[in-house]
């Protein structure tokens, strides 16, 4: 019940195109969901992160889009580029008070390739 | 955005040595935290560094093993213990600001035990 799935593995896009990564989870007491973006050799770097009280949450070219009935979330990256060539990871966790949003679950992470 | 410094970035240990991990944050944060990330792998909870007292391990981890300190709000190290190959990973410290929900990462230590 605390696993997060994450799909798919790995992701081959155009320049120009659409990335869109899938991430499930059971628990329902999960309310925080980041999306973490990791270069090779690098530490994740927090992307966007959404609460349940949003369907939909947008930075840039990169939206998190929410479905608390399914219990799913995804990240879409619009217009990717070869510089968004990464490991992806989704990931849950349940809000434990201020500066403290408790153990992150991760997915199992998504590489993406954006062609030139 | 907190700043989290790791010292070693990398070492090539010897089985049966120990290697104890440095983080440094740039500011105070409430809650300090060890991952793990195995080749090819997703992230993985070791444990809470609670500052002042014993950390809080998760399943499958232990502190004869995985000893954690926090003596400040900025600063905790990781030592893992009598390595064995299986240990080879990627360690991240992460920290969480005071006024923010963010969790920010590290660039890790890549550990390799031979």
């Amino acid at each position: 019940q605390q696993q997060v799935k994450q799909s798919p593995q790995s992701l081959i896009v155009q320049k120009g195109g659409i990335s869109i990564i899938n991430c499930a989870y059971e628990n329902t007491a999960f309310d925080y969901f980041p999306w973490y973006q990791q270069f090779p050799g690098k530490g994740p770097a927090l992307l966007i992160a959404i609460r349940p009280d949003v369907s939909e949450k947008k930075e840039g070219r990169f939206t998190i889009s929410f479905n608390k009935s399914a219990k799913q979330f995804s990240l879409h990256i619009m217009d990717s580029q070869p510089g968004d060539s990464a490991t992806y990871f989704c990931a849950a966790s349940m809000y434990q008070g201020p500066g403290n949003t408790g153990k992150l679950i991760f997915g199992q992470g998504t590489t993406l390739q954006v062609k030139p | 955005s907190a700043v989290i410094s790791q010292k070693p970035s990398r070492d090539i240990c010897q089985r049966g040595t120990s290697l104890t991990i440095q983080c440094q944050v740039d500011s105070q944060v409430t809650m300090m935290f060890w991952y793990r990330q195995q080749p090819g792998q997703s992230l993985t909870l070791i444990a809470t560094a609670n500052q002042g007292s014993e950390a809080t391990y998760e399943s499958g981890f232990v502190i004869d093993k995985f000893p954690i300190s926090r003596p400040n709000l900025t600063f905790s190290t990781l030592t893992v213990s009598n390595m064995s190959p299986e240990d080879s990973s990627i360690y991240l410290c992460t920290a969480q600001g005071t006024t923010n929900e963010k969790l920010f990462f590290g660039s890790g230590t890549q550990l390799s035990v031979l």
